[in-house]
């Protein structure tokens, strides 16, 4: 059973196009995020979502907006998408570990987007 | 700005003998660092972390070492296995920023 699962795991479209890629956690966990993998294979924060808020948004452009239905769910919809688009989109969600301390992310397979 | 850096874009390594990945850090207000690891095709998933007050954390095969007046950290594996072969990425965070900051990563792989 899938913990972090994101679909479509790969997407090309046409430059100008619209189009989303949905998250679903069944961890129960209250933070969700988007990273981005870009061609330098950076993985980069885009937003974070905390009980459906956000609150992170790196300077990622307005032609991206994450939508959180319910704290289970962040959806990635990208407007006008350009070729520098194209990258491997992970969604994420985290809970803080007592024991540990840190916050452990588990990652979704990834969504590679091809802007043609 | 670069705050996590793995320099070593990949590493080879021969099974049973130790792999050593590095990283370097420029944010001295990281509280918490971590490694995960990636398959192709996959999500990166965790593997180890250590808090900033130590130096030394071990979970069976895999050790990370942190010095902080050097801001660098490392991630000992040994003995290496062929399932190891990955790319592990090193990320840091600062906590309550609710956020990791990564570093490009390392491809590690394992030869017979």
């Amino acid at each position: 059973d899938t913990a972090v699962s994101q679909t479509p795991k790969y997407l090309v479209t046409q430059m100008g196009n619209d189009k989303s890629i949905k998250c679903e956690q069944n961890l129960g966990h209250d933070t969700m995020y988007w990273y981005k993998q870009d061609s330098k294979k950076f993985l980069k924060i885009m937003f974070s979502y905390n009980n459906k808020e956000l609150i992170i948004n790196e300077t990622v452009p307005n032609r991206f907006s994450p939508k959180s239905p319910d704290k289970a769910h962040l959806n990635l919809h990208i407007n006008s998408l350009e070729l520098g688009d194209s990258a491997v989109y992970f969604c994420a969600s985290s809970q803080r570990d007592i024991a540990l301390g840190n916050t452990e992310a588990f990652f979704g397979q990834g969504t590679r987007l091809t802007v043609v | 700005d670069q705050q996590v850096k793995q320099n070593s874009p990949s590493l080879s390594v021969q099974e049973g003998r130790i792999s050593i990945l590095n990283c370097d850090y420029t944010n001295s207000m990281f509280d918490y660092f971590l490694w995960y690891k990636k398959y192709p095709a996959e999500g990166p998933t965790f593997l180890i972390s250590i808090s900033s007050i130590k130096d030394k954390n071990e979970d069976g095969r895999f050790t990370v070492f942190l010095n902080k007046s050097a801001k660098h950290l490392s991630l000992h594996i040994v003995p290496s296995q062929p399932g190891d072969s990955a790319v592990y990425f090193c990320a840091g965070e600062i906590q309550g920023a609710q956020k990791l900051v990564f570093g490009q990563g390392t491809r590690l792989t394992i030869n017979p």
